[in-house]
C-alpha cells in the first residue's frame, strides 16, 4: 500500500525566502507525480506534474523534482510571496488512482 | 475549457438527512473519480468512473454512500442518511485518460458538507 509523507506539516516563512517543500512516497512503482495547491475554501489547483521517465519540471518560480529510487520528491519554491500561502499537497500514481500526503500548510508573511 | 465544476459548494444538513452532490467532469474526460477530505486528513479515494460503469469503488466507506453516474456525464455522490463523520470537502477529479498518466487529474472545488 503506498504512503505519502510531506514534510513539514506546517510552515510560516517571512517574504522573500526560498522554500523547499518535501513529500515521500513508500513505493517507487509510480506512473507519476503530482503537486497541486489548495487555497482555502477552493479546490486543488494543479501546479506540476512530472512523470516518472522525468526528474524535474518547472514553472515560473516553482520547482519541482523526482527521485523515484529514493521515493522522494521536492517542490521548490524561489522568492516566496505572501500569494504563496495555500497548503501544498503531493499525489502519487502507482495503480491510477493518486495518494495524496497531508500537505503543507505554508504562510507567507510580509 | 471549462473545468470541473461541482455543487454545492457548501452544505449543512442535520444527522439523518440526505444530501446529493454533483460533479460536472471536463468535457470528454472519460475517468471521473470522487474523492473525501476529512479535517486534518489526508484526500482518500472514493471511487472512480469510466465513462458510466464504477471501474473501483473501493473507497466508500460504507453503503449509505452512492454514486451513479448517467450516461457517462456529470456523477452524483449520495449519502443516505448522513452521519457526523460525513462532515468534510468531497472533491471530484477528471482525466483524459485512464491513469491520469499524461495530463493529470483536473479538481472541482469541492463541496464542503457539514452534517450537524
Amino acid at each position: 500500500k503506498q504512503e505519502v509523507t510531506q514534510i513539514p506539516a506546517a510552515l510560516s516563512v517571512p517574504e522573500g525566502e526560498n522554500l523547499v517543500l518535501n513529500c515521500s512516497f513508500t513505493d517507487s512503482a509510480i506512473y507519476n507525480l503530482q503537486w497541486f495547491r489548495q487555497d482555502p475554501g477552493k479546490g486543488l489547483t494543479s501546479l506540476l506534474l512530472i512523470q516518472s521517465s522525468q526528474r524535474e519540471q518547472t514553472s515560473g518560480r516553482l520547482n519541482a523534482s523526482l527521485d523515484k529510487s529514493s521515493g522522494r520528491s521536492t517542490l521548490y519554491i524561489a522568492a516566496s510571496q505572501p500569494g504563496d500561502s495555500a497548503t501544498y499537497l503531493c499525489a502519487v500514481e502507482g495503480s491510477y488512482i493518486p495518494t495524496f500526503g497531508r500537505g503543507t500548510s505554508l504562510i507567507v508573511h510580509p | 475549457e471549462a473545468g470541473v465544476t461541482q455543487f454545492p459548494s457548501h452544505s449543512v444538513i442535520e444527522k439523518g438527512q440526505t444530501v446529493t452532490l454533483r460533479c460536472d467532469p471536463i468535457s470528454g474526460h472519460d475517468n471521473l473519480y470522487w474523492y473525501r477530505r476529512v479535517m486534518g486528513k489526508e484526500i482518500k479515494f472514493l471511487l472512480h468512473f469510466v465513462k458510466e460503469s464504477k471501474q473501483d469503488e473501493s473507497g466508500m466507506p460504507n453503503n449509505r454512500f452512492l454514486a451513479e453516474r448517467t450516461g457517462g456525464t456529470y456523477s452524483t455522490l449520495k449519502v443516505q442518511p448522513a452521519e457526523l463523520e460525513d462532515s468534510g470537502v468531497y472533491f471530484c477529479a477528471s482525466s483524459q485518460d485512464k491513469a491520469g498518466l499524461t495530463y493529470g487529474y483536473t479538481f472541482g472545488s469541492g463541496t464542503r458538507l457539514t452534517v450537524v
